[in-house]
Protein backbone atom coordinates (compact mmCIF):
# COMPACT_ATOMS: atom_id res chain seq x y z
CA UNK A 1 0.00 0.00 0.00
CA UNK A 2 1.44 3.73 -1.10
CA UNK A 3 -1.20 5.47 0.89
CA UNK A 4 -1.52 8.98 -0.45
CA UNK A 5 1.07 10.20 -2.72
CA UNK A 6 1.86 13.17 -3.95
CA UNK A 7 3.51 14.93 -7.31
CA UNK A 8 5.82 16.64 -7.55
CA UNK A 9 8.25 16.72 -4.78
CA UNK A 10 9.25 20.33 -5.38
CA UNK A 11 8.65 22.87 -7.69
CA UNK A 12 10.01 26.17 -8.63
CA UNK A 13 7.80 28.61 -10.33
CA UNK A 14 7.74 31.79 -11.99
CA UNK A 15 4.76 34.59 -11.70
CA UNK A 16 2.34 33.87 -13.51
CA UNK A 17 3.14 30.44 -14.44
CA UNK A 18 0.67 27.63 -13.99
CA UNK A 19 0.86 24.08 -13.03
CA UNK A 20 -0.93 21.25 -11.52
CA UNK A 21 0.04 19.55 -8.42
CA UNK A 22 -1.50 15.39 -8.28
CA UNK A 23 -2.38 13.59 -5.44
CA UNK A 24 -3.39 9.37 -5.59
CA UNK A 25 -4.50 7.48 -2.72
CA UNK A 26 -5.11 3.66 -2.89
CA UNK A 27 -7.25 3.08 0.06
CA UNK A 28 -10.39 3.25 -1.72
CA UNK A 29 -11.23 6.81 0.68
CA UNK A 30 -14.41 8.77 -0.36
CA UNK A 31 -13.05 12.47 0.82
CA UNK A 32 -9.49 13.98 -0.38
CA UNK A 33 -8.67 17.50 0.64
CA UNK A 34 -5.63 19.74 0.21
CA UNK A 35 -4.20 22.10 2.62
CA UNK A 36 -1.20 24.15 2.37
CA UNK A 37 1.43 24.80 5.01
CA UNK A 38 2.58 27.96 6.42
CA UNK A 39 5.17 29.27 9.10
CA UNK A 40 3.10 29.98 12.18
CA UNK A 41 0.03 29.28 10.78
CA UNK A 42 -0.53 25.66 10.38
CA UNK A 43 -2.62 23.88 7.87
CA UNK A 44 -5.36 25.48 6.20
CA UNK A 45 -8.40 24.07 4.13
CA UNK A 46 -7.63 24.84 0.09
CA UNK A 47 -10.65 22.71 -1.55
CA UNK A 48 -11.85 19.39 -0.49
CA UNK A 49 -13.85 16.45 -1.95
CA UNK A 50 -16.39 14.53 -0.67
CA UNK A 51 -16.40 11.84 -3.59
CA UNK A 52 -15.76 11.35 -7.49
CA UNK A 53 -17.05 14.47 -9.52
CA UNK A 54 -17.54 16.73 -6.56
CA UNK A 55 -15.66 19.63 -4.96
CA UNK A 56 -16.04 22.20 -2.47
CA UNK A 57 -14.43 25.49 -1.21
CA UNK A 58 -12.22 25.14 1.76
CA UNK A 59 -11.12 28.42 3.65
CA UNK A 60 -8.50 29.35 1.47
CA UNK A 61 -9.86 28.99 -2.39
CA UNK A 62 -8.91 31.69 -4.27
CA UNK A 63 -6.26 31.22 -6.52
CA UNK A 64 -7.05 27.28 -6.86
CA UNK A 65 -9.09 25.26 -8.99
CA UNK A 66 -9.57 21.29 -8.33
CA UNK A 67 -10.56 18.62 -9.95
CA UNK A 68 -11.78 14.75 -9.09
CA UNK A 69 -12.50 12.89 -11.89
CA UNK A 70 -11.24 9.41 -10.62
CA UNK A 71 -11.94 8.41 -7.19
CA UNK A 72 -8.33 7.90 -6.11
CA UNK A 73 -6.95 11.36 -8.18
CA UNK A 74 -7.40 14.87 -6.87
CA UNK A 75 -5.88 17.53 -8.87
CA UNK A 76 -4.98 21.33 -7.53
CA UNK A 77 -4.18 23.91 -10.65
CA UNK A 78 -2.86 27.02 -9.99
CA UNK A 79 -3.52 29.16 -13.02
CA UNK A 80 -1.50 31.64 -12.53
CA UNK A 81 0.93 31.37 -9.46
CA UNK A 82 1.96 34.17 -7.53
CA UNK A 83 4.12 34.73 -4.58
CA UNK A 84 1.75 34.31 -2.00
CA UNK A 85 1.18 31.09 -2.94
CA UNK A 86 4.56 30.12 -2.37
CA UNK A 87 4.03 27.18 0.46
CA UNK A 88 4.12 23.36 1.21
CA UNK A 89 0.93 22.00 -0.15
CA UNK A 90 -0.28 18.55 1.57
CA UNK A 91 -3.06 16.29 -0.07
CA UNK A 92 -5.03 14.21 2.79
CA UNK A 93 -7.74 11.42 2.27
CA UNK A 94 -10.20 9.83 4.71
CA UNK A 95 -12.60 7.09 4.70
CA UNK A 96 -15.58 9.07 5.46
CA UNK A 97 -17.71 6.65 7.23
CA UNK A 98 -17.67 4.28 9.60
CA UNK A 99 -15.67 4.14 13.35
CA UNK A 100 -12.34 5.57 12.15
CA UNK A 101 -13.85 7.78 9.48
CA UNK A 102 -12.65 10.65 10.41
CA UNK A 103 -8.87 10.08 10.18
CA UNK A 104 -7.28 11.95 7.65
CA UNK A 105 -4.08 10.23 6.08
CA UNK A 106 -1.74 12.93 4.65
CA UNK A 107 0.52 12.55 1.85
CA UNK A 108 4.55 14.25 1.97
CA UNK A 109 3.90 17.07 0.31
CA UNK A 110 4.90 19.32 -2.36
CA UNK A 111 7.00 21.84 -1.84
CA UNK A 112 6.38 25.44 -3.97
CA UNK A 113 8.01 28.50 -4.85
CA UNK A 114 6.91 31.31 -6.62
CA UNK A 115 9.28 33.82 -7.93
CA UNK B 1 -15.76 30.73 14.36
CA UNK B 2 -14.09 27.19 15.03
CA UNK B 3 -10.53 27.81 16.03
CA UNK B 4 -7.79 26.10 17.77
CA UNK B 5 -5.33 27.75 20.04
CA UNK B 6 -1.73 25.56 21.11
CA UNK B 7 1.68 27.40 23.20
CA UNK B 8 3.76 28.40 21.13
CA UNK B 9 7.00 26.72 20.47
CA UNK B 10 9.80 25.48 20.20
CA UNK B 11 9.54 23.08 23.25
CA UNK B 12 13.06 22.00 23.86
CA UNK B 13 13.77 19.03 26.36
CA UNK B 14 16.10 16.48 27.81
CA UNK B 15 15.59 12.91 27.28
CA UNK B 16 13.31 11.25 29.91
CA UNK B 17 11.38 14.73 30.27
CA UNK B 18 7.71 15.18 31.47
CA UNK B 19 5.84 16.69 28.23
CA UNK B 20 2.66 19.20 27.93
CA UNK B 21 1.87 21.13 25.36
CA UNK B 22 -1.26 22.95 26.07
CA UNK B 23 -4.11 23.16 23.20
CA UNK B 24 -7.50 25.11 23.70
CA UNK B 25 -10.34 25.13 21.09
CA UNK B 26 -13.33 27.22 20.53
CA UNK B 27 -16.60 25.46 18.49
CA UNK B 28 -20.14 25.57 18.12
CA UNK B 29 -21.28 21.57 18.90
CA UNK B 30 -19.60 19.06 19.56
CA UNK B 31 -16.38 18.33 17.79
CA UNK B 32 -14.08 15.49 17.72
CA UNK B 33 -10.49 16.38 18.68
CA UNK B 34 -7.33 14.94 17.24
CA UNK B 35 -3.61 15.35 17.53
CA UNK B 36 -1.25 15.16 14.96
CA UNK B 37 2.43 14.93 14.22
CA UNK B 38 4.78 15.63 11.83
CA UNK B 39 8.65 14.34 11.85
CA UNK B 40 11.24 15.85 9.93
CA UNK B 41 10.02 15.93 5.81
CA UNK B 42 7.33 14.17 6.45
CA UNK B 43 3.36 14.62 5.68
CA UNK B 44 1.59 14.46 9.13
CA UNK B 45 0.12 11.25 10.74
CA UNK B 46 -2.44 10.96 13.03
CA UNK B 47 -1.26 10.17 17.09
CA UNK B 48 -4.55 9.47 18.92
CA UNK B 49 -7.75 11.42 18.77
CA UNK B 50 -11.03 11.71 21.51
CA UNK B 51 -14.77 11.91 19.86
CA UNK B 52 -16.75 12.84 23.25
CA UNK B 53 -15.91 14.80 26.53
CA UNK B 54 -14.26 13.21 28.79
CA UNK B 55 -12.63 10.83 26.25
CA UNK B 56 -9.07 10.41 26.80
CA UNK B 57 -7.12 9.31 23.78
CA UNK B 58 -3.96 7.29 24.06
CA UNK B 59 -0.82 6.34 21.94
CA UNK B 60 3.10 5.77 22.41
CA UNK B 61 2.83 7.08 25.48
CA UNK B 62 1.10 10.03 24.60
CA UNK B 63 -2.01 11.17 25.94
CA UNK B 64 -4.83 13.43 25.86
CA UNK B 65 -8.32 14.47 27.60
CA UNK B 66 -11.04 15.97 25.82
CA UNK B 67 -12.41 18.77 28.57
CA UNK B 68 -15.24 20.56 27.55
CA UNK B 69 -15.73 22.36 30.77
CA UNK B 70 -12.07 24.13 30.49
CA UNK B 71 -12.64 23.77 26.23
CA UNK B 72 -9.00 22.12 26.50
CA UNK B 73 -6.97 19.01 24.84
CA UNK B 74 -3.61 19.27 26.41
CA UNK B 75 -0.99 16.56 25.01
CA UNK B 76 0.99 14.29 28.03
CA UNK B 77 3.54 12.53 28.08
CA UNK B 78 6.05 11.32 30.67
CA UNK B 79 9.14 10.33 29.53
CA UNK B 80 9.94 12.03 25.67
CA UNK B 81 12.23 10.63 23.79
CA UNK B 82 15.05 11.47 21.11
CA UNK B 83 13.13 10.35 18.37
CA UNK B 84 9.58 12.34 19.95
CA UNK B 85 11.33 15.52 18.22
CA UNK B 86 8.55 16.53 15.47
CA UNK B 87 5.78 19.39 15.07
CA UNK B 88 2.18 18.12 17.21
CA UNK B 89 -0.84 20.10 15.81
CA UNK B 90 -3.99 20.15 17.44
CA UNK B 91 -6.65 20.16 15.47
CA UNK B 92 -10.76 19.91 15.55
CA UNK B 93 -13.46 18.30 13.11
CA UNK B 94 -17.05 18.59 13.27
CA UNK B 95 -17.05 22.10 11.43
CA UNK B 96 -19.46 22.08 8.42
CA UNK B 97 -19.23 17.93 8.33
CA UNK B 98 -17.22 15.87 5.88
CA UNK B 99 -14.71 15.44 8.63
CA UNK B 100 -12.75 18.90 7.72
CA UNK B 101 -10.04 20.20 10.00
CA UNK B 102 -9.28 23.20 11.54
CA UNK B 103 -5.44 23.10 13.06
CA UNK B 104 -3.51 24.79 15.60
CA UNK B 105 -0.37 26.66 14.52
CA UNK B 106 1.47 24.07 15.54
CA UNK B 107 4.19 23.15 18.40
CA UNK B 108 8.11 22.24 17.74
CA UNK B 109 9.05 19.66 20.37
CA UNK B 110 13.25 19.24 20.04
CA UNK B 111 14.37 16.48 22.71
CA UNK B 112 18.20 16.43 23.36
CA UNK B 113 19.99 13.22 24.31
Amino acid sequence: NAGVTQTPKFRVLKTGQSMTLLCAQDMNHEYMYWYRQDPGMGLRLIHYSVGEGTTAKGEVPDGYNVSRLKKQNFLLGLESAAPSQTSVYFCASSPGKGPSGETQYFGPGTRLLVL
Amino acid sequence: GDSVTQMEGPVTLSEEAFLTINCTYTATGYPSLFWYVQYPGEGLQLLLKATKADDKGSNKGFEATYRKETTSFHLEKGSVQVSDSAVYFCALSGYGGYNKLIFGAGTRLAVHP
